[in-house]
């Protein structure tokens, strides 16, 4: 298992565009998070699944994100109406829920608004 | 609810001197805690963490940090720094026995090594 992998590593598309970016965790993690992370911050956290189930949502999952993880294996993020202010690194972790709370991170997509 | 505050967003150090890189937490059930390396265009590693036991935990590269619980404080140290330590450190919070799964970051420091 080489990890968590996401695709694409960039992208950068215009105001108003839909995206979506894809997470493939490590294949025995059953939960799958987002987090998004700006120029000099700390990632934040935006959702969570374990299997199939979103259990939670930050307040900053604004209704033009929507997150899913239909089979319990892949995940899917996608921003509709791309405004500049999404401009950030989309970075995607999964763990196996054991009690060592450790998340094993992907490389993240990076997405550009103009 | 939990957070992190990490004391200083830029920390600089000549190659071979201590390392201290400072984390305080809040948290209203007992926690686990985190300290994550983010090298540039790469995803986060795990450094060390702490989840119950020891309090001073030991992780990759030479890295430790201690537990203090009546300070909720979890600050990272290197006795003597190397240049490939030059990268950005993110300190985290999370429930212990994993409840809610998630994880809380702080901003970050980012540590420079002069030679």
């Amino acid at each position: 298992d080489t990890g968590v992998s996401q695709d694409p590593r960039h992208k950068i598309t215009k105001r108003g565009q839909n995206v979506t970016f894809r997470c493939d965790p490590i294949s025995e993690h059953n939960r799958l998070y987002w987090y998004r992370q700006t120029l000099g911050q700390g990632p934040e956290f935006l959702t969570y699944f374990q299997n199939e189930a979103q259990l939670e949502k930050s307040r900053l999952l604004s209704d033009r994100f929507s997150a899913e993880r239909p089979k319990g294996s892949f995940s899917t993020l996608e921003i509709q109406r791309t405004e500049q202010g999404d401009s950030a690194m989309y970075l995607c972790a999964s763990s196996s829920g054991s009690n060592t709370g450790e998340l094993f991170f992907g490389e993240g997509s990076r997405l550009t608004v103009l | 609810a939990q957070s992190v505050t990490q004391l200083g967003s830029h920390v600089s150090v000549s190659e071979g001197a201590l390392v201290l890189l400072r984390c305080n937490y809040s948290s209203s059930v007992p926690p686990y805690l985190f300290w994550y390396v983010q090298y540039p265009n790469q995803g986060l590693q795990l450094l060390l963490k702490y989840t119950t036991g020891a309090t001073l935990v030991k992780g990759i590269n030479g890295f430790e940090a201690e537990f203090k619980k009546s300070e909720t404080s979890f600050h990272l140290t290197k006795p003597s720094a190397h240049m490939s330590d030059a990268a950005e450190y993110f300190c985290a919070v999370g429930r212990q026995n994993n409840q809610g799964g998630k994880l809380i970051f702080g901003q970050g420091t980012e540590l420079s090594v002069k030679p």
